[in-house]
């Protein structure tokens, strides 16, 4: 069926380094794309965006990379700092179909953790 | 701006039991949404409001009912509460539907028993 899903369900970094997450997603007619943060207790909180017609989007310290020949996204987090530590959710936008007006499906998330 | 808020925080009913979880936005977005998360799970959509008196099913609406009586507030009822929707619950709104960014309230913890 479709779905949105990760790779690997968790990371563990050092601080400094890179991050990259990543997200596969099935439905090649979905348009829209986005990453969130979710820190323990918390709601989730918007990263970055990407639209189908984009292929990377930057933004402070993240780098959101749309592939969309092999219905793939990732994301990239420049020296990663223990405040990164949270689970990562990717989420795609699918247009409406069959009568329904809107479906953003979230995937299960990633959980990264820094060592400092 | 207070952005997204949500309450009570905590609750645990009895089985049977039901009750209305608050959201309230101050961004004076159309769009609402309230999403439910199991544990170690994504979020998966209950209900979704594109405006004050229209609401729509999301992928998990059964047990569930909303209303939207302004643009700033979007209740969520249950009716007789099962161990089934043990979870948290978070309320969300945007500007947009088609794309941007939802800002999603701080979440309520939900316990039947």
């Amino acid at each position: 069926g479709e779905s949105v899903g990760l790779h690997l369900p968790t990371l563990s970094v050092q601080e400094g380094d890179n991050s990259i997450i990543n997200c596969a997603y099935s439905n090649s007619a979905s348009d829209y794309f986005i990453w969130y943060k979710q820190e323990s207790g918390k709601g989730p909180q918007f990263i970055i965006d990407i639209r189908s017609n984009m292929d990377k989007r930057q933004g402070q310290r993240v780098t959101v990379l749309l592939n969309k020949t092999v219905k793939h996204l990732s994301l990239q987090i420049a020296a990663t700092q223990p405040g990164d530590s949270a689970v990562y959710f990717c989420a795609e936008n699918r247009p409406p179909s069959g009568g329904s007006n809107y479906k953003l499906t979230f995937g299960k998330g990633t959980l990264l953790t820094v060592n400092p | 701006n207070a952005g997204v808020t949500q309450t009570p925080k905590f609750r645990i009913l009895k089985i049977g039991q039901s009750m209305t979880l608050q959201c309230t936005q101050d961004m004076n977005h159309n769009y609402m949404y309230w999403y439910r998360q199991d544990p170690g799970m994504g979020l998966k959509l209950i209900y979704y409001s594109v405006g004050a008196g229209i609401t729509d099913k999301g992928e998990v609406p059964n047990g569930y009912n909303v209303s939207r009586s302004t643009t700033e507030d979007f209740p969520l009822r249950l009716e007789l509460a099962a161990p089934s929707q043990t979870s948290v619950y978070f309320c969300a709104s945007s500007y947009s539907l088609a794309g941007g960014e939802q800002y999603f309230g701080p979440g309520t913890r939900l316990t039947v028993t």
